[in-house]
């Protein structure tokens, strides 16, 4: 299978200020997906992105599969985007096997 | 919107005793997923499902077993509770065969004493 790297592992911002995630992965990908773990422990998909860039509000992913690295973009942070986010694929050919970075813990502080 | 439920937020169960999870997604997903969260492991897929009553084992299936009898709804069960199954136990499901975008459910944080 893949290897999935992310970095940070642990980002602390102030409140209003931008951030930027990293994800990179080892071999190509048909499936790439950026989440956010509440604090509850729900993930909640915020980008399925194998390539190119989508925004979404103050997030936007870019995934350059060539390079096989991917980039989450917060942007005007709030205190509600503290969490994990995960990076997750899938090989190409690998079915549905998705797996997993091992996360940023991301807390955003007044 | 896809929307992908279970059965329980938390639940405590003793040693030895059998444990099913429950797992219903609403979108006609032919692929529903069982993966496990732990501290320093991140998650780890046990058991997959691509068809009723069609199942493969993920990375992790010993100590489990899963059925798929209805398209919505898969379940996930541990035959004989130990504590190393204490976790945080999370469902998912898609719609592609390969690749596909994979949502997941509220997650079932189990803790067997």
């Amino acid at each position: 299978g893949i290897q999935v790297e992310q970095s940070p592992p642990d980002l602390i911002l102030q409140e209003g200020a931008n951030s930027t995630l990293r994800c990179n992965f080892s071999d190509s990908v048909n499936n790439l997906q950026w989440f956010h773990q509440n604090p509850w422990g729900q993930l909640i998909n915020l980008f399925y992105i194998p390539s190119g860039t989508k925004q979404n509000g103050r997030l936007s992913a870019t995934t350059v599969a060539t390079e096989r690295y991917s980039l989450l973009y917060i942007s005007s942070s709030q205190t509600t985007d503290s969490g994990v986010y995960f990076c997750a694929g899938i090989l190409t050919g690998g079915g549905n096997k998705l797996t997993f970075g091992t996360g940023t813990q991301l807390k955003v502080e007044l | 919107d896809v929307k992908v439920t279970q059965s329980s937020r938390y639940l405590v169960k003793r040693t030895g005793e059998k444990v099913f999870l429950e797992c219903v997604q609403d979108m006609d997903h032919e692929n529903m997923f069982w993966y496990r969260q732990d501290p320093g492991l991140g998650l780890r897929l046990i058991y997959f499902s691509y068809d009723v009553k069609m199942k493969e084992k993920g990375d992790i299936p010993e100590g489990y077993s899963v059925s798929r009898e209805k398209k919505e709804r898969f379940s996930l069960i541990l035959e004989s509770a130990s504590t190393n199954q204490t976790s945080m136990y999370l469902c998912a499901s898609t719609d592609r065969a390969e690749g596909g975008e994979q949502y997941f459910g509220p997650g079932t944080r189990l803790t067997v004493t």
